[in-house]
């Protein structure tokens, strides 16, 4: 049972935006950072998000951050095949449940 | 380049304890805001986080493993060391360790190493 909850699968197709919610409480999303990681299968995960809505370098504009409250979304627009992957959300934590806790992931399937 | 890079046991029995090292480079494990944790995922579920330890050797542990947790660091060796008591089945995981600093969260990652506990 994930601290963060993500709905296990999302789906679109190619072109279309999607968005993957994280909800939280207010002892980590309502009072921290909030990050999303994607992971590729076979693969290693990659920090897509950070501090809310930035980008790494080297991440396309694609891909933004949302926060409202106690919950964070991932918007993902012009859906592309390569974007078929697991999506994960993560954020500090104040309670006793942290420093650090994760989504469930999702695993969003391009049609 | 940051990397990392982990490496252990492949099979360990249950009981038995555990030890992963991580292998960095490209990065100092004593310049301040820098940590590294580790993250395990068990086959076809989420990932967890297990513990993190900082530039100043703060350490924090996840609260359900804490009892069972120790991270250390050998900052001349760029290494950071995981030990894990009381292996179980239910702890078979890729384990991966990875860097953070100050608010960027595990924004590198190593490859993951499989470990599987069965007697």
């Amino acid at each position: 049972q994930s601290v963060l909850t993500q709905p296990p699968s999302a789906s679109g197709t190619p072109g279309q935006r999607v968005t993957i919610s994280c909800s939280g409480s207010s002892s980590n999303i309502g009072s921290n950072y909030v990050y999303w990681y994607q992971q590729l299968p076979g693969t290693a995960p990659k920090l897509l998000i950070y501090s809310y809505n930035q980008r790494p370098s080297g991440v396309p504009d694609r891909f933004s951050g949302s926060k409202s409250g106690t919950s964070a979304s991932l918007a993902i627009s012009g859906l592309r095949s390569e974007d078929e992957a697991d999506y994960y959300c993560a954020a500090w934590d104040d309670s006793l449940s942290g420093p650090v806790v994760f989504g469930g992931g999702t695993k969003l399937t391009v049609l | 380049q940051i990397t990392l890079k982990e490496s252990g046991p492949t099979l360990v029995k249950p009981t038995q304890t555990l030890t992963l090292t991580c292998t960095f480079s490209g990065f100092s494990l004593s310049t301040s805001g820098v940590g590294v944790g580790w993250i395990r995922q068990p086959p076809g579920k989420a990932l967890e986080w297990l513990a993190l330890i900082y530039w100043d050797d703060d350490k924090r542990y996840s609260p359900s493993l804490k009892s069972r947790l120790t991270i250390t660091t050998d900052t001349s060796k760029s290494q950071v060391v995981l030990t894990m008591t009381k292996m179980d089945p239910v702890d078979t995981a890729t384990y991966y360790c990875a860097h953070s600093l100050y608010s960027n969260l595990f924004d590198y990652w190593g490859q993951g190493t499989l470990v599987t506990v069965s007697s």
